[in-house]
């Protein structure tokens, strides 16, 4: 069963610590995205990656960092340094960056900082 | 900056009722574009998209949207909603280019959140 897989599904933690978030994905897509969601501001990317071993900021990378050691695989770390952490975080992947790559999204992580 | 406008946050409409969320964007070149929906508790999807050609797209369950280059707008349409149409929409068009040549990322508006009352 094809698709994409962020876990947890919520996620607690107290303020000043790091955290990181899942997700992965089987469709054998090259390029992956984190997404952050808050309510009346759509989607905002926080980071991209077209192909292993290489990533690329987007419009609020201040405060995260990620990973691309495997293809399926691209973890968003939360750090003390993000100011406004609670949010909803989306993972999505694309064959490739091209204008008609079409995205697909995962179930999403909540993450609430206390 | 590119960006995309999505004119209504919050639609409330009747069965029965016919739909229109407005879409305006501000990328000049090639127009790639989107509609995502997000239905409560699921995952965001893709709606229906205009790459080229017919500048009406029809999309899943009874959407369409209407290219008009000339408005820089891709209204999404549907004739009649159903309860089932409660969700959250999001129009989506290119937006800046990070890197590298052929190297696009989609720029998503806001969302409008439609509320269909039985």
């Amino acid at each position: 069963d094809g698709g994409i897989t962020q876990s947890p599904k919520y996620l607690f933690r107290k303020e000043g610590q790091n955290v990181t978030l899942s997700c992965e994905q089987n469709l054998n897509h090259d390029a992956m995205y984190w997404y952050r969601q808050d309510p009346g501001q759509g989607l905002r990317l926080i980071y991209y990656s077209q192909i292993v071993n290489d990533f690329q900021k987007g419009d609020i990378a201040e405060g995260y960092s990620v990973s691309r050691e495997k293809k399926e695989s691209f973890p968003l770390t939360v750090t003390s340094a993000q100011k406004n952490p609670t949010a909803f975080y989306l993972c999505a992947s694309s064959i490739g960056t091209r204008l008609t790559d079409e995205q697909f999204f995962g179930p999403g992580t909540r993450l609430t900082v206390l | 900056a590119q960006s995309v406008s999505q004119h209504n946050h919050h639609v409330i409409l009747s069965e029965a009722a016919s739909l229109e969320l407005g879409c305006n964007y501000s990328y000049g070149g090639t127009v790639n574009l989107f509609w995502y929906v997000q239905y409560p508790g699921q995952h965001l999807q893709l709606l229906l998209k205009y790459f080229s050609g017919d500048p009406l797209v029809k999309g899943i369950k009874g959407f369409e949207a209407e290219f008009i280059k000339s408005k820089f707008s891709f209204n999404l349409r549907k004739p009649s909603v159903q309860w089932s149409d409660t969700a959250e929409y999001f129009c989506a068009a290119p937006g800046p280019i990070y890197s590298g040549a052929g190297s696009y990322q989609l720029t998503f508006g806001k969302g409008t959140k439609l509320s269909v009352i039985p």
